[in-house]
């Protein structure tokens, strides 16, 4: 089964800090994701990334930024958190094998910014 | 037309019902679709893909009409274990790599 694990299952920050929220997964897929998910709005894509040092910008990339320097490990960065940003986040990854792979969740990140 | 788009529900069904959401997308050429269920305060979970004509599993049913371009979801005998909210998704139009997702239609299964 793949795993994706996000380290972290709730965490509160003040607003102006800088947040880090990271995702690993083990079944050596190519790409990853990151969602954000808000009641009545659904999941919205933030960034995803295809490979190592690769990176797409999502629907809603701003207030963001992303790192993957491993292929296993894909970090989502909140440079300055905004109370705006109190949001479910998820993170996907998803074998490029072709299109009917699936992808697959972390359990999420609930991000609390006081 | 959204990219993607589902009634929101919620459908309230009591235990044994049958019942079946449909979801529209826009993009013509989309391939492979996925449904996907999310239970309260978790990650959402692959329920089916559907690439074909459709798809069955159990009690669960998916079918495509590509020609009125939506998907469905068909449940038989609901269970109180069925509740739950059902994400469709699908593939963006340019990019195959990147899925958007439904904001999802909640099911209620009563006793």
């Amino acid at each position: 089964d793949v795993k994706v694990t996000q380290s972290s299952r709730y965490l509160v920050k003040r607003t102006g800090e800088k947040v880090f929220l990271e995702c690993v997964q083990d079944m050596d897929h190519e790409n990853m994701f990151w969602y954000r998910q808000d009641p009545g709005l659904g999941l919205r894509l933030i960034y995803f990334s295809y490979d190592v040092k690769m990176k797409e910008k999502g629907d809603i990339p701003e207030g963001y930024s992303v790192s993957r320097e491993k292929k296993e490990r894909f970090s989502l960065i909140l440079e300055s958190a905004s109370t705006n940003q109190t949001s479910m986040y998820l993170c996907a990854s998803r074998s490029r094998t072709g299109p009917n792979s699936p992808l697959h969740f972390g359990n999420g990140t609930r991000l609390t910014v006081t | 037309r959204k990219e993607v788009e589902q009634d929101p529900g919620p459908f309230n069904v009591p235990e044994g019902a049958t019942v079946a959401f449909n979801c529209t997308y826009s993009n013509s050429a989309s391939q492979s679709f996925f449904w996907y269920r999310q239970d309260c305060r978790k990650e959402p979970k692959l329920l089916m893909s559907v690439y074909s004509s459709g798809n069955e599993d159990g009690r669960f049913t998916a079918q495509l009409n590509r020609a009125s371009q939506y998907i469905s979801l068909l449940i038989r005998d609901s269970k109180l274990s069925d509740s739950a909210t059902y994400l469709c998704v699908v593939p963006r139009s340019y990019n195959t790599d990147k899925l958007i997702f439904g904001t999802g239609t909640r099911l209620q299964v009563f006793p």
